[in-house]
């Protein structure tokens, strides 16, 4: 357990559905992240909060909608999703984002494995 | 554009095999470079980082190196096991006083019993 928990594990959803994807963390850590990890492609960056401030939202279309209500939970809504947003979400977190040193490594949850039909 | 590749894309290899992934960079400019390992249906698990000031860093059976100014970092697998099955995956931050990483497409590696 890397003390990074998410939750549902496997989601099927329809197009017009609403859904949401919860992570917690019990590291006390400052920042948290969502990744998208698609088949044959890197890892890609969607959201990051820093103090449940978000501080990068690297273009990612408005019907991914992240929520962070305090420093150690985070959510990501979703709504009128496409079939190419099937993916694997992975949530991580870090001591703190505005700090690149050795011990500041980002701990990954498991996933949500999410297929949109 | 900063970019991390991994090759091979997957390897096979027989127990208690010797081995080498590669990841390159295209940037020389890195503060840091990760390996994780992801196993299936899993997250990923930081196994060693390097400073940009490092050569290499070493855990157990793994060791990685850094070669900035070719682009280049390996992890060096030794007397591998099944249990080292996984994907391996490289990344790298560039500083600009943020954790933010880019990461590669990683290998697949298959360690056959």
């Amino acid at each position: 357990e890397t003390g990074v928990t998410q939750t549902p594990r496997h989601l099927v959803m329809g197009m017009t559905n609403k859904k949401s994807l919860k992570c917690e963390q019990h590291l006390g850590h400052n920042a948290m992240y969502w990744y998208k990890q698609s088949a044959k492609k890197p890892l890609e960056l969607m959201f990051v909060y820093s103090l449940e401030e978000r501080v990068e939202n690297n273009s990612v279309p408005s019907r991914f909608s992240p929520e962070c209500p305090n420093s150690s939970h985070l959510f990501l809504h979703l709504h009128t999703l496409q079939p190419e947003d099937s993916a694997l979400y992975l949530c991580a977190s870090s001591q703190d984002f505005w700090e690149v040193t050795a011990k500041n490594i980002q701990y990954f949850g498991a996933g949500t494995r999410l297929s949109v039909l | 554009k900063q970019e991390v590749t991994q090759i091979p894309a997957a390897l096979s290899v027989p127990e208690g095999e010797n081995l080498v992934l590669n990841c390159s960079f295209t940037d020389s400019a890195i503060y840091n470079l990760q390996w994780f390992r992801q196993d299936p249906g899993k997250g990923l698990t930081s196994l060693l980082l390097i400073q940009s000031s490092q050569r290499e860093q070493t855990s157990g059976r793994l060791n990685a190196s850094l070669d900035k100014s070719s682009g280049r970092s390996t992890l060096y697998i030794a007397a591998s096991q099944p249990g080292d099955s996984a994907t391996y995956l490289c990344a790298s931050n560039y500083g600009g006083a943020t954790n933010k990483l880019i990461f590669g497409t990683g290998t697949l590696l298959a360690v056959q019993p």
